[in-house]
């Protein structure tokens, strides 16, 4: 399987900053990679697909950007309802989709 | 506008076999644009695939819980299942359905918990 690890396993930042996270997989997955967020006691949503991609409806401060093996997320001007937890998936193996571990963006 | 929601028991004994229903509304679960996929997340911690249905009717199981897994697609009620079998309390979790499009869980339910315990 694909292993995909996230750092960090979490932030703290503030309204306004901007954030940086990475994902980086256990081999090269080219541009298969996705990003969701998590809010508190909510289902997870699809942000960025295909490594840089915004997925419909979500906000033009969410970005992506990598290919092989080493994947960002970037927020940037961090707003209230961004503060969650984020996932990366890889989906170059669609007979056995991973995710990475997470990372909780707090409060500073 | 699409909605999935999973129904099932949220408290399953030990050794028991859990059995989970994901129902669809505005869409058509047998779409050759659309995948199916159940994924979990144990109290505080990531996200788990479980498994998935393509478009074709093939099933794909995560090979850690792959001897378990029973799914099926119900076309008739639009709705797809999971069963579990043997569960401990390390299958104690929430467990979402999603869509999949490209690959991608493009649209989850709200999931369900599920508490293994006697």
């Amino acid at each position: 399987d694909i292993q995909m690890t996230q750092s960090p396993s979490s932030l703290s930042a503030s309204i306004g900053d901007r954030v940086t996270i990475t994902c980086r997989a256990s081999q090269s997955i080219s541009r298969f990679l996705n990003w969701y967020q998590q809010r508190p006691g909510k289902a997870p949503k699809l942000l960025i697909h295909d490594a840089s991609s915004l997925q419909s409806g979500v906000p033009s401060r969410f970005s992506g950007s990598g290919s092989g093996t080493d994947f960002t997320l970037t927020i940037n001007s961090l707003q209230p309802e961004d503060f969650a937890t984020y996932y990366c998936q890889q989906s170059y193996n669609t007979a056995f989709p991973t995710f990475g571990g997470g990372t909780k963006v707090e409060v500073k | 506008q699409l909605q999935v929601q999973e129904s099932g028991p949220g408290l399953v004994k030990p050794s028991d076999t859990l059995s989970l229903t994901c129902t669809v509304f505005g869409d058509s679960i047998s779409s050759t644009t659309n995948s199916w996929g159940w994924i979990r997340q144990p109290p505080g911690k990531g996200l788990e695939w479980i498994g998935s249905i393509f478009h074709t009717g093939t099933p794909f199981y995560n090979p850690s819980l792959r001897s378990r897994i029973t799914t099926s697609v119900d076309m008739s009620k639009n709705q797809f299942s999971l069963k579990l079998s043997a569960v401990t309390a390390a299958d104690t979790a929430m467990y979402h359905c999603a869509r999949i499009r490209t690959a991608n869980f493009d649209f989850w339910g709200p999931g369900t918990l599920v508490t293994v315990s006697s």
